[in-house]
């Protein structure tokens, strides 16, 4: 099974940072990774798709990057409404793997 | 609008079984895509439980594969969850989300707003 490990599991930073969480598979899996969003209460929301795709509507400050096995999800300049627990997610094999989770609080 | 709802008993007994539904507005399910279902044990991450095409082809997480049943109900426009021989480890908030498919399971792009099950006597 493919493992993806998150890193870091939380940080805090300050409004207007640039803030860059990763996501590292335990093998090759090209581009097959997605980003989602989690604010406190709510459902997830996908933000971005197959490694560096921005869903639609979703701000521009988001993106991500890598292929492979290592992957990165950057938000250019942290917003307080960008407080929120983000998960990468891998598909593959007929199967879907969720990261465990970036926490990312304002400083 | 696309709308997404879960429903069922927010308490379930050990040993019992775990059933939900997720009604579908604003798109004929029978029409395109796939439906699945994601928990998330309070406090902690995300879990895929399984998927379902509108043909009617499954996908589950290995984990949890021998206990779940996933179905569609076309003539409500819902599908449903079915999880046998549930502990404590089963109580969590469940999802449902709509995956427009890689094909195969993708990501999910449509969420309902969740339901919070509790295994508990």
């Amino acid at each position: 099974d493919i493992q993806m490990t998150q890193s870091p599991s939380s940080l805090s930073a300050s409004v207007g940072d640039r803030v860059t969480i990763t996501c590292q598979a335990s093998q090759d899996i090209n581009d097959y990774l997605n980003w989602y969003q989690q604010r406190p209460g709510k459902a997830p929301k996908l933000l971005i798709y197959d490694a560096s795709n921005v869903e639609t509507g979703v701000p521009s400050r988001f993106s991500g990057g890598g292929s492979g096995t290592d992957f990165t999800f950057t938000i250019s300049s942290l917003q307080p409404e960008d407080i929120a627990t983000y998960y990468c997610q891998h598909y593959n094999n007929l199967l879907l793997t969720f990261g465990g989770g970036t926490k990312v609080e304002i400083k | 609008q696309l709308r997404l709802q879960e429903s069922g008993p927010g308490l379930v007994q050990p040993s019992e079984t775990l059933s939900l539904t997720c009604a579908v507005s604003g798109y004929s399910i029978d029409s395109g895509y796939y439906w699945g279902w994601v928990r998330q044990p309070p406090g902690k991450g995300l879990e895929w439980i399984g998927t379902i095409h509108h043909s009617g082809n499954t996908y589950f997480n290995p984990s949890l594969q021998s206990r779940v049943t996933i179905s569609l109900d076309t003539s409500k426009n819902q599908f449903s969850l079915t999880l046998t021989s549930v502990t404590a480890a089963d109580t969590a908030m469940y999802y449902c989300a709509r995956d427009p498919g890689a094909p195969g399971p993708y990501y999910f792009h449509l969420w309902g707003q969740g339901i919070l099950v509790t295994v508990s006597s």
